[in-house]
């Protein structure tokens, strides 16, 4: 497809299991980043992949979470040990890296942690 | 400490009137400003954006005014149509980095 793609669209897992959210990005687009959204809150920034540099981690909660991301493609977010805290919409977005370029996003994986 | 403020949760308009969406920001590195519309259940999608260096940019019914001094942005949807009921998103960028305010949900009554 030409668009952001996530996967799962929904996800319903139990406190203390992990959970591996996908994210494949717009080909071409050498920018990925994921976002959380809880429910009324506003986009909370997780982490950040620029080509080959070091990814910036700086928005990740806790240990917990982490995400990798091969080459220009496809990345994976990753909850360990979920909590009920962790319930939330997680975008993925992806962008051509220049000073005028907008985000695209996914349509996002609802995460409900029972 | 949010650096994108949007400080209305909600607007309500009559089609055909003017909506008006207000930012603030704290950072003046931001050097991108840009609005995003977001329905249920849909990802973010982006509607329109300015540059640091310009203090107006218009793209049909849409207006995005910066107002560097007083770090405030603002988006004019003039005349307002009930499919323009959405959450809207202001943010900000610096070094490709994005930053999101909480969104205001716009409801444009017919």
């Amino acid at each position: 497809g030409a668009g952001v793609s996530q996967s799962p669209s929904n996800k319903v897992t139990e406190k203390g299991k992990d959970v591996e959210l996908r994210c494949d990005p717009i080909s071409g687009h050498t920018a990925l980043y994921w976002y959380r959204q809880r429910l009324g809150q506003g986009l909370e920034f997780l982490i950040y992949f620029q080509g080959n540099s070091a990814p910036d981690k700086s928005g990740l909660p806790s240990d917990r979470f982490s995400a990798e991301r091969t080459g220009e493609s496809v990345s994976t977010l990753t909850i360990q040990r979920t909590q009920q805290e962790d319930s939330a919409v997680y975008l993925c977005a992806s962008s051509i890296y220049r000073v005028s370029g907008e985000l695209f996003f996914g349509e996002g994986s609802r995460l409900t942690v029972l | 400490d949010q650096q994108v403020k949007q400080n209305s949760p909600s607007l309500s308009v009559q089609e055909g009137r003017i909506s008006i969406l207000n930012c603030d920001y704290t950072n003046s590195m931001f050097d991108y400003f840009l609005w995003y519309k977001k329905y249920p259940a849909e990802g973010p999608t982006f509607l329109i954006s300015i540059s640091s260096i310009k203090d107006k940019n218009e793209d049909g019914r849409f207006t995005v005014f910066l107002n560097k001094s007083a770090k405030h942005l603002s988006l004019h949807i003039v005349p307002s149509q009930p499919g323009d009921s959405a959450v809207y998103f202001c943010a900000a960028s610096s070094f490709n980095k994005f930053y999101f305010g909480s969104g205001t949900k716009l409801n444009v009554k017919p």
